[in-house]
């Protein structure tokens, strides 16, 4: 069992980029998320899949941001246009899809927009 | 979700018992309660999680109070390892099938040698 994995670890950018994360789910998991982390906040949700659809999206994501999962494996969360307020942590986690069922969290992908 | 409130932070002596408080005066019937720690520079992880009773698992213990609008996570002994902001949150089984967990500020636990 590998867990949850996020590439990359560490992103640097300069506004107005475009940036991708992408994060490989422990492999029986049917759930992915996606979260962000602020300094000194807890972590808050941004969007869920269930395999291949993407069933709930937060008001926190803008239509600058996309999350895909085509296949129903791996994730990509993608930012256009980035803005010095996207820098945060991204946090990935993963489950197997019941009622109630523990999240695993990945190592998260800290962005920072220069 | 309904809305927790926990300490900002805590200190504890290494090998001491720690008892993290969490209030949630509107807990719904359909909502179980849910510990995850994190650790400095990591992903939050599962401890715990219960309903109504008691819970223990390998890294703590859960007590719930019998109206069920508090309960507290409790470590047996604390270690260094274990210094992490605790976050106890509410999971509707209901109106929150997706799961997404509703995280607050949580409590920052500080172990002391």
């Amino acid at each position: 069992d590998t867990g949850v994995s996020q590439n990359p670890r560490h992103k640097i950018t300069k506004r107005g980029q475009n940036v991708t994360f992408r994060c490989d789910p422990i492999s029986e998991h049917n759930r992915l998320y996606w979260y962000r982390q602020t300094l000194g906040q807890g972590p808050e949700f941004l969007t869920y899949f269930q395999n291949e659809a993407q069933l709930e999206k937060s008001r926190l994501l803008s239509d600058r941001f996309s999350a895909e999962r085509p296949k129903g494996s791996f994730s990509t969360l993608e930012i256009q246009r980035t803005e010095q307020g996207d820098s945060a942590m991204y946090l990935c986690a993963s489950s197997l899809g019941l009622v109630g069922d523990t999240q695993y969290f990945g190592p998260g992908t800290r962005l920072t927009v220069l | 979700d309904a809305k927790t409130t926990q300490p900002n932070s805590m200190e504890s002596n290494e090998e001491e018992p720690v008892h993290l408080p969490c209030n949630h005066s509107t807990i719904s019937g359909t909502d179980y309660i849910h510990w995850y720690r994190q650790l400095p520079s990591q992903g939050p992880e599962y401890v715990i999680h219960g309903l109504t009773s008691n819970v223990n698992n390998r890294m703590a213990s859960l007590a719930i109070a019998e109206d069920r609008k508090s309960s507290t996570l409790i470590l047996h002994r604390a270690t260094l390892r274990d210094a992490a902001v605790y976050y106890c949150i509410l999971r509707d089984t209901i109106y929150n099938q997706g799961g997404k967990l509703i995280f607050g500020q949580g409590t920052e636990l500080s172990v002391k040698p």
